[in-house]
């Protein structure tokens, strides 16, 4: 099984800040890799697949890049509904496989 | 626009059986798979198998073989997860969601969630 890492676990942030958040496979996924948006209490939404595809409806301030094991979502411009917990997941094989998260608080 | 919903909340008791279902609706159902996902409190997701919506073909996780059965119903655009010998470490939400793309597609559409509580 691919397993997923993600740094940070959490982390605290101010609205307007620059936040980049990290994931890595434990073996090579090409760009086999997406985002999801989390919020209490509802299911993840799509951000990014593909390592770098945004996602229809999502806003240019999320952007993705990365290939192989290391891979990167980065929040331009941090705005108040973006306080959530973000995932990423492996689509290149089975078992599909998530990350363990990584939950974004105000500071 | 595409929706997916989901059956309501389960409680049940240690060894019995549990059936979600996950009805279709703003796209050609037979033309997109559906993957089931758990998440137990405060856990990542986890993957448990997809069914494609046109042939049937299933596939799950090996951590759930034997004991998790999907299937489809082409004619209500619904897809059913059953799991069988519940233990409490079930108790989770159980998520259905549609592969957006054949082959490595992302999940673009999940449902609302069902919660299933295991308890004696």
């Amino acid at each position: 099984d691919i397993q997923m890492t993600q740094s940070p676990s959490s982390l605290s942030a101010s609205v307007g800040d620059r936040v980049t958040i990290t994931c890595r496979a434990s073996q090579s996924i090409a760009i086999y890799l997406n985002w999801y948006q989390q919020k209490p209490g509802k299911a993840p939404e799509l951000l990014i697949s593909a390592a770098s595809s945004l996602q229809s409806g999502v806003p240019s301030r999320f952007r993705g890049s990365g290939s192989g094991t290391d891979f990167t979502l980065t929040i331009t411009s941090l705005q108040p509904e973006d306080f959530a917990t973000y995932y990423c997941q492996q689509s290149y094989s089975i078992p599909l496989t998530f990350g363990p998260g990584t939950k974004v608080d105000i500071k | 626009q595409v929706q997916l919903v989901q059956s309501g909340a389960e409680v049940k008791k240690p060894g019995a059986s549990v059936k979600v279902s996950c009805r279709a609706s703003g796209y050609t159902f037979t033309s997109n798979a559906i993957h089931w996902v758990r998440q137990a409190p405060g856990q990542r997701p986890e993957w448990m198998g997809w069914i494609n919506g046109g042939n049937g073909n299933t596939k799950s996780s090996q951590k759930f073989q034997g004991r998790v059965t999907l299937t489809r119903d082409t004619s209500a655009s619904t897809a059913y997860m059953e799991l069988s010998s519940l233990r409490s470490e079930d108790t989770a939400v159980y998520y259905c969601a549609r592969e957006g793309a054949p082959s490595h597609g992302p999940f673009d559409y999940w449902g609302q969630g069902t919660l299933v509580t295991v308890s004696s």
